[in-house]
């Protein structure tokens, strides 16, 4: 069964620091997503995108995110400037339309 | 108006017994309503999901039913297993499945 994966599993960074955040979606699924998950909290919608463009976001998508699909299977999400607060589970999604499937997430600790 | 309430925050079934849970939305234009499963160390999976064209949706042991009225939606686990003991969000989403909202997550745990 086709699945969404993301690298790394766990990723570690000092504070300020960029990250680059890597998934490949299920490959005929054209519409992608990123979300986070704090330790313990509910999954919170960061951004979509859907034909080499951002459909909607959310307030805690700020300038300091930005996401891009640089060929035809990896969608990545980039944080420029990490946070403390950034600190949390990213997981990736991706759909044809409805049922949007997850992938197992990447671990970002910022330190 | 874009919240998603879940309840309650913690479940114990026995196994065998009948596990419910509840959501309530605010949001009108909320279009799609899915049920996650997740498990520790997991991304979540999705288990069902329903649009509110119609009340009740059953695959296997799970059930949705929906309330567009009430503005209100839940699952129901039926025969609960131990196996089901896991963290439970239900969401919602436009009906271009954009910014979709999650609960607040229950976790489940059935006692064997």
């Amino acid at each position: 069964e086709p699945e969404v994966t993301q690298t790394p599993s766990h990723q570690v960074t000092q504070m300020g620091q960029e990250v680059i955040l890597r998934c490949v979606p299920i490959s005929n699924h054209l519409y992608f997503y990123w979300y986070r998950q704090i330790l313990g909290q509910k999954v919170e919608f960061l951004v979509s995108f859907y034909n080499n463009e951002i459909s909607e976001k959310s307030e805690i998508f700020d300038d300091q995110f930005s996401v891009e699909r640089p060929d035809g299977s990896n969608f990545t999400l980039k944080i420029r400037s990490t946070k403390l607060e950034d600190s949390a589970m990213y997981f990736c999604a991706s759909s044809v339309r409805d049922g949007q499937y997850f992938g197992p997430g990447t671990r970002l600790t910022v330190l | 108006q874009q919240q998603v309430k879940q309840s309650p925050q913690s479940l114990i079934v026995q196994k065998g017994g009948i596990s419910i849970i509840n959501c309530a939305y605010e949001n009108t234009a909320f279009d799609y309503f899915p049920w996650y499963q997740q498990f520790p160390g997991k991304g979540p999976a999705l288990l069902i999901a329903i649009r509110p064209d119609v009340s009740e949706k059953k695959e296997g042991r799970f059930t949705i039913s929906f309330n567009k009225s009430a503005k209100q939606f839940s699952l129901h686990i039926m025969d609960s297993q131990p196996g089901d003991s896991a963290t439970y969000f239900c969401a919602a989403a436009p009906y271009n499945n954009n910014d979709m909202r999650f609960g607040a997550g229950t976790r489940l745990t059935v006692k064997p």
